[in-house]
């Protein structure tokens, strides 16, 4: 079965400081991998994907993530926090099982402070 | 906007009661997936339609159904309503089955009174 587990429900980070947030996945096949932004009260929008091409991927609004195999991991980081980025952040995996559902993580709130 | 369109966007009603949620997915897009989210929960998977067909259930009730009709929108219907189903109800759509991100609505907000 598929699983991700993003570590730290509460992130808090300083503007202009790096943003870390930690995502492993559980697959016992290849996986894809996505990150989601949700801001308050409205849906989930697409930050970057991965889906086997290069491991590095760029994303929008200054936003990348490195895929790891050897260590099952997915984080998701931004050189320099802006205020804009306090959000809550979903990890999520697809593609195994023939069912092709996407499953989440349980998510990790950003806080940025002035 | 992700060109996913939910109705009603806000829902109050009474314990007992059924409701229908709607979804049209984006255009093309042949997959559409429901989602609840709760402050307890998460984001739970409830269950996902391909060109019409039922292809994955998650942790979906069975006072809960759903379908998708031949023009590819989907409803969700809630029946017998409890005071713990008060969520925040999502549908996605995509154009594969989990190759490609899935775009969300912006969701409906069921409370339960």
């Amino acid at each position: 079965a598929q699983s991700v587990t993003q570590l730290g429900s509460h992130v808090s980070v300083s503007e202009g400081a790096l943003v870390l947030l930690r995502c492993n996945y559980s697959s016992s096949v290849p996986p894809y991998l996505f990150w989601y932004v949700q801001y308050p009260n409205q849906g989930l929008q697409l930050l970057l994907k991965y889906t086997s091409a290069a491991t590095l991927v760029k994303g929008i609004n200054g936003f990348e993530a490195e895929f790891k195999k050897s260590e099952t991991s997915f984080h998701l980081t931004k050189p320099s926090a802006h205020m804009s980025d306090a959000a809550e952040y979903f990890c999520a995996v697809s593609g195994a099982s023939g069912t092709y559902k996407y499953i989440f993580g349980t998510g990790t709130r950003l806080k940025v402070l002035a | 906007d992700s060109g996913v369109t939910q109705t009603p966007k806000h829902l109050i009603t009474a314990t007992g009661q059924r409701v229908t949620l709607r979804c049209s997915p984006r255009s093309g897009d042949l997959s559409v997936y429901w989602y609840q989210q709760s402050l307890d929960q998460g984001l739970q998977f409830l269950i996902q339609y391909y060109n019409g067909e039922e292809r994955a259930k998650g942790n979906i009730l069975e006072r809960f159904s759903a379908q998708q009709f031949p023009d590819l929108h989907s409803e969700l219907n809630l029946s017998s309503l409890e005071l713990g189903d008060s969520a925040l109800y999502f549908c996605a759509s995509s154009p594969a089955q989990g190759r490609t991100e899935a775009f969300f609505g912006q969701g409906t907000r069921l409370t339960v009174v």
